[in-house]
């Protein structure tokens, strides 16, 4: 595909449910990150992947938010035990990192509903 | 903690008229970048300048970069109501394999 796609595109779910997000990026390239954005904020930054590094976590906001990659493919980003608060737009971005600054392209997110 | 930070937080002009925004960062950068995202979904990348650089332009977009007072601003020229969106700023520290950091954004309003 041409650019980065994420499914599904919106997740209604009621509280104390798991929910897992898929990122597709774009081939070929070494770096992805997730962000959540709430209803008229900005982006909060949840994890960084690039290439076999160790993946950087800070972002995640509590132990229920994991995510995995592999290799330089999907990524999935998992929520356990939602809560109402986890509700927000999350999106995924990936980069080519190759000396270059990053240029990032961003999917189209995914809409959680925690009900 | 946020590295960038944009303001004004809001802005609601006539088209016609130019925008700027502006943004402000903490630590040293390696670059700093613009997007633009128009509902909410998604960003797009509209311009980069390097620490190096003081000023760069795309088409009605002008970007400057101050790093002795660590801002940058992004000015639209001639706006349109095409141009409504919020626009954010994104910086990366001084290695090109650090996170890309972005601000809480500018919501630009242009009235026809």
């Amino acid at each position: 595909g041409a650019g980065v796609s994420q499914s599904p595109s919106n997740k209604v779910t009621e509280k104390g449910k798991d929910v897992e997000l898929r990122c597709d990026p774009i081939s070929g390239h070494t770096a992805l990150y997730w962000y959540r954005q709430r209803l008229g904020q900005g982006l909060e930054f949840l994890i960084y992947f690039q290439g076999n590094s160790a993946p950087d976590k800070s972002g995640l906001p509590s132990d229920r938010f994991s995510a995995e990659r592999t290799g330089e493919s999907v990524s999935t980003l998992t929520i356990q035990r939602t809560q109402q608060e986890d509700s927000a737009v999350y999106l995924c971005a990936s980069s080519q990192t190759s000396g270059d600054p990053d240029t990032q392209y961003f999917g189209p997110g995914t809409r959680l509903t925690v009900l | 903690s946020q590295q960038g930070e944009e303001d004004p937080q809001a802005l609601s002009i006539q088209e016609g008229e130019n925008a700027t925004m502006n943004c402000s960062y903490k630590t040293s950068i390696n670059n700093l970048q613009w997007y633009r995202q128009n509902s909410g979904r998604g960003l797009v990348h509209l311009i980069l300048i390097r620490s190096n650089e003081r000023e760069k332009h795309s088409g009605r977009l002008r970007v400057t970069l101050d790093t002795s007072k660590k801002s940058s601003s992004l000015l639209i020229t001639a706006s349109r109501a095409a141009d409504t969106a919020s626009y954010f700023c994104a910086t990366q520290r001084k290695t090109s394999y650090d996170k890309v950091i972005f601000g809480p954004g500018t919501s630009l309003s242009v009235i026809p």
